[in-house]
């Protein structure tokens, strides 16, 4: 079947540095996404992953292990306006469509002062 | 500016009328999507469509109707046969083939049904 797994809730202080894991099981994985989403907003696209290894893009990194079923999102230097919903989508292509995404429930991450 | 866009950004309707959600880009994406979010679920599909004239029910089609009479337009209809409406709908697109064919979402129109 096709299960994807992220922690309901994280914390975490300003200016530190967080990792936000996704585990992932599917039978024809083509692609992971990551997408933030604040509070009664749509989700915003942060970050695709296919190939394993690590993707930077200013203070937001998105790894992944295709052998493992396994990314995580790394977000530095956190700032108050990083709280949010932290979304992990994979693409299947045995899912019946390539284009359609298998979705997490999401982590939602509070940074306090 | 290429975007997504959803009207209205709330909705509020009586039980037992059917409703259409608008969603319009201007990014020349072929394929375009509806997905509903309820608090404490992941994002569900309802209804897809890769090209004009042509769709795909998603995961939850029921009680829902689409058309995509031009590719820049993919309106959702809520009908009185959707058991729990009240739910916040987005609606996203992504470009045939580009690398990712990443998904874009427009803002969102919260229903609520009374």
């Amino acid at each position: 079947g096709q299960n994807i797994d992220q922690p309901t809730e994280m914390t975490a202080t300003e200016g530190a540095i967080v990792q936000i894991n996704c585990t992932y099981q599917t039978s024809g994985f083509n692609g992971l996404f990551w997408y933030q989403q604040h509070a009664g907003e749509a989700p915003t696209f942060l970050s695709y992953n296919v190939l394993d290894g690590l993707e930077e893009k200013g203070r937001f990194s998105s790894f992944l292990s295709r052998s493992k079923g396994y990314s995580y999102l790394l977000l530095k230097e956190l700032q108050m306006k990083d709280s949010a919903s932290y979304l992990c989508a994979v693409r299947d292509y045995n899912a019946g469509n390539n284009r359609k995404l298998i979705w997490g429930l999401g982590t939602s991450l509070a940074v306090n002062p | 500016d290429g975007g997504i866009t959803q009207s209205p950004k709330y909705l509020f309707r009586k039980e037992g009328q059917n409703v259409t959600l608008s969603c319009e880009q201007n990014l020349n994406h072929d394929a375009m999507y509806w997905y509903r979010q309820d608090p404490g679920q992941g994002l569900r599909l309802i209804y897809y469509s890769q090209i004009v004239n042509d769709f795909q029910k998603g995961d939850i089609a029921e009680g829902y109707s689409v058309s995509r009479e031009k590719k820049e337009s993919f309106p959702l209809t809520v009908t009185s046969a959707q058991k729990n409406p009240t739910a916040f709908y987005l609606c996203a697109s992504s470009g045939a083939g580009t690398k990712d064919e990443t998904q874009y979402f427009g803002p969102g129109t919260r229903l609520l049904v009374l």
